[in-house]
């Protein structure tokens, strides 16, 4: 069974930092996607990516988030200055043919 | 502005016997609903899907039923069973051309041995 891989599994790092969030999608898959949940909170869609560049992106989606696809295999989520709020669990999600999406296991991320 | 609801944050129901978890959704255009389940510390994992051609989809213990009319789906588990416990998201998109999805809040199904 194909799988997304996201790494790290976890990640700490101090507030103002930079961050990235690595997903290796399912190769023939064409549509890419970064969500996250907030501890206890609904799963949030944060950007969609198709093409090589983005397609849709969230009010969450800010100037401080950029996303990557730099060699065709992988998909980076980049976080430029973290703050506290930005702690939570990152998912990236693929999509080939058909409508069901294939997640990753996720990043948590721990902004102190 | 919460467009896929799950009103039950959580279920419990003795194993063997059915599981029936709802959501509404308030999106008409809405036309693909999916459900998902997460482990702890796991992706949410694809379970089962309908279109909104159908009211119905059955996939061995699990079965999803749609009303359009009333914007309500469900997905139904019998029998269900220990390792069916987990979180449950329901999750709707459209055909507006955006590729995301919107997921509810989700509900934690405990299966009681």
């Amino acid at each position: 069974e194909p799988e997304v891989t996201q790494t790290p599994s976890h990640q700490v790092t101090q507030m103002g930092q930079e961050v990235i969030l690595r997903c290796v999608p399912i190769s023939n898959h064409l549509y890419f996607y970064w969500y996250r949940q907030i501890l206890g909170q609904k799963v949030e869609f944060l950007v969609s990516f198709y093409n090589n560049e983005i397609s849709e992106k969230s009010e969450i989606f800010d100037d401080q988030f950029s996303v990557e696809r730099p060699d065709g295999s992988n998909f980076t989520l980049k976080i430029r200055s973290t703050k506290l709020e930005d702690s939570a669990m990152y998912f990236c999600a693929s999509e080939g043919q058909g409508r069901g999406y294939t997640f990753g296991s996720g990043t948590r991320l721990t902004v102190v | 502005d919460q467009q896929v609801k799950q009103n039950s944050p959580s279920l419990s129901v003795q194993e063997g016997r059915i599981s029936i978890l709802n959501c509404d959704y308030t999106n008409s255009m809405f036309d693909y609903f999916l459900w998902y389940k997460k482990y702890p510390a796991e992706g949410p994992t694809f379970l089962i899907s309908i279109s909104s051609i159908k009211d119905k989809n059955e996939d061995g213990r699990f079965t999803v039923f749609l009303n359009k009319s009333a914007k309500h789906l469900s997905l139904h588990i019998v029998p269900s069973q220990p390792g069916d416990s987990a979180v449950y998201f329901c999750a709707a998109t459209g055909l507006t051309g955006a590729n995301n999805l919107f997921f509810g809040t989700g509900t934690r199904l405990t299966v009681i041995p």
